[in-house]
């Protein structure tokens, strides 16, 4: 089973801030498997980036994805009020694991 | 509208049994691997199982096989996950998922998911 490790654990940060995430995998991540979600209170996960960087249908510009192997990291180039919430990277190399979130609060 | 809906979460006690279904609209239901997808209150998302578009293949996590059950009516538009000797870990919000293309995929749709609660 793949570990996914996400860092920080909360991030906290104002409006019009940057944003950077982190994943790290227990082991290399086979073609790029890697996905990034957002979730809100009450709310079912939105897929965000796949494919390590690609953006999926809808997402903003200022969702980046980036990284190979074990390390990638999700970029909030600016961050928009509705971009604080809970956000999870998922791998699926193999059987689908998923990190244990970062939350991105209003500091 | 494109949807996925979730139904049949409840509450049981430890050992009970509970079947979940998903009714997909506005998709084609039949061309996608589908899957569930669990997060326990204030947990983060753990895989539970998925199925192939003809309903043959199946794979589980480890912490469900021998217990849960996933299958599919693609005349229906239908996702189902039946649940036996359920526990208290077992307690989460249970989502259907679309998956992206392949057998293990990004999660690309999602319902608003159904809450399961084993408790005495």
């Amino acid at each position: 089973e793949i570990v996914l490790t996400q860092s920080p654990g909360t991030l906290s940060l104002s409006p019009g801030e940057r944003a950077a995430l982190s994943c790290r995998a227990s082991q290399s991540v086979r073609n790029n498997y890697l996905a990034w979600y957002q979730q809100k209170p009450g709310q079912a996960p939105r897929l965000l980036i796949f494919g390590a960087s690609s953006r999926s249908t809808g997402i903003p510009d200022r969702f980046s994805g980036s990284g190979s192997g074990t390390d990638f990291t999700l970029t909030i180039s600016r961050l928009e009020p509705e971009d604080f919430a809970v956000y999870y990277c998922q791998q699926y190399d193999s059987s689908p694991t998923f990190g244990q979130g970062t939350k991105v609060e209003i500091k | 509208e494109v949807q996925l809906v979730e139904s049949g979460g409840g509450l049981v006690q430890p050992g009970g049994s509970l079947r979940l279904s998903c009714v997909a609209s506005g998709l084609t239901f039949s061309n996608y691997w589908m899957s569930w997808v669990r997060q326990a209150p204030g947990k983060g998302l753990e895989w539970v199982a998925n199925i192939k578009q003809d309903g043959i293949e199946k794979y589980y996590v480890d912490s469900v096989k021998g217990r849960f059950t996933i299958s599919r009516d693609n005349a229906k538009n239908s996702l189902y996950l039946q649940m036996n000797s359920l526990r208290a870990e077992d307690t989460a919000v249970y989502y259907c998922a679309r998956t992206q293309y392949l057998r293990y995929d990004a999660f690309n749709m999602w319902g608003q998911g159904t809450m399961v609660t084993v408790s005495s």
